[in-house]
């Protein structure tokens, strides 16, 4: 089945913390994206990757890490947590770009204490 | 710059009504529009998307939306609600960026009630 795996998909952890948030994609798409979704602010786009070795800011980049040494992985980094990272995260592939349609990952619902 | 806004964060339909769901852009280019539907505690899944071609598209559960360039609208619509459709619904456009990522432009969403 063609699918976006997120892990995990609960996480409570404490500012300063380092976490990672993995994603992996079955699909061999070259694009992959990592958004965060927050009550009466949408979805805000984190970070993206291109193709394996290029990655690129979105719009909200602050506080976050992430890596493509495969095309198939996309891990999203938190080095030290803060209280206002605690969101809904959501790792998304496509085929090219976001003009292509996304296939997204279940979530994951972080909390930082 | 694009900008998606949908309007309604909240509708509430009986079951069997006709579903609108409001989404009007702002591009100074021909766009890509897109319709996602989130249920609970689930990722996003895409509805359908118009790029070039036909101005009505349909996609899955029954869910169509028109392209209309003259109004810059996308609206999405349903014949007949069913008590599954409950969900939040996003509007997004794209941008065309160098290259091919075509970043989307996501509207705030809209959540629709299904009353039996």
């Amino acid at each position: 089945e063609a699918q976006v795996t997120q892990n995990p998909r609960y996480l409570i952890t404490v500012t300063g913390k380092k976490l990672t948030v993995t994603c992996s994609q079955n699909m061999n798409h070259e694009y992959m994206s990592w958004y965060r979704q927050d009550p009466g602010l949408g979805l805000r786009q984190i970070y993206y990757s291109m193709n394996v070795e290029v990655t690129d800011k979105g719009d909200v980049p602050e506080g976050y890490k992430v890596s493509r040494k495969e095309k198939r992985n996309f891990p999203l980094i938190l080095e030290s947590p803060s209280p206002n990272q605690t969101s809904l995260y959501f790792c998304a592939s496509s085929l090219l770009g976001g003009g292509h349609g996304y296939t997204f990952g279940s979530g994951t619902r972080l909390t930082v204490v | 710059a694009q900008s998606v806004t949908q309007l309604g964060s909240h509708v509430s339909v009986s079951e069997g009504a006709l579903v609108l769901l409001r989404c009007n852009y702002s591009s100074s280019v021909p766009p890509y529009l897109f319709w996602y539907v989130q249920y609970p505690n689930q990722g996003l899944q895409l509805l359908l998307k118009y790029t070039t071609g036909a101005t009505l598209v349909k996609g899955i559960n029954g869910f169509e939306a028109e392209f209309k360039k003259s109004e810059t609208s996308f609206h999405l619509t349903k014949p007949s609600a069913h008590m599954s459709d409950a969900a939040e619904y996003f509007c997004a456009v794209s941008e065309d960026n160098a290259g091919n990522n075509r970043k989307l432009i996501w509207g705030l969403g809209t959540s629709l009630a299904v009353n039996p």
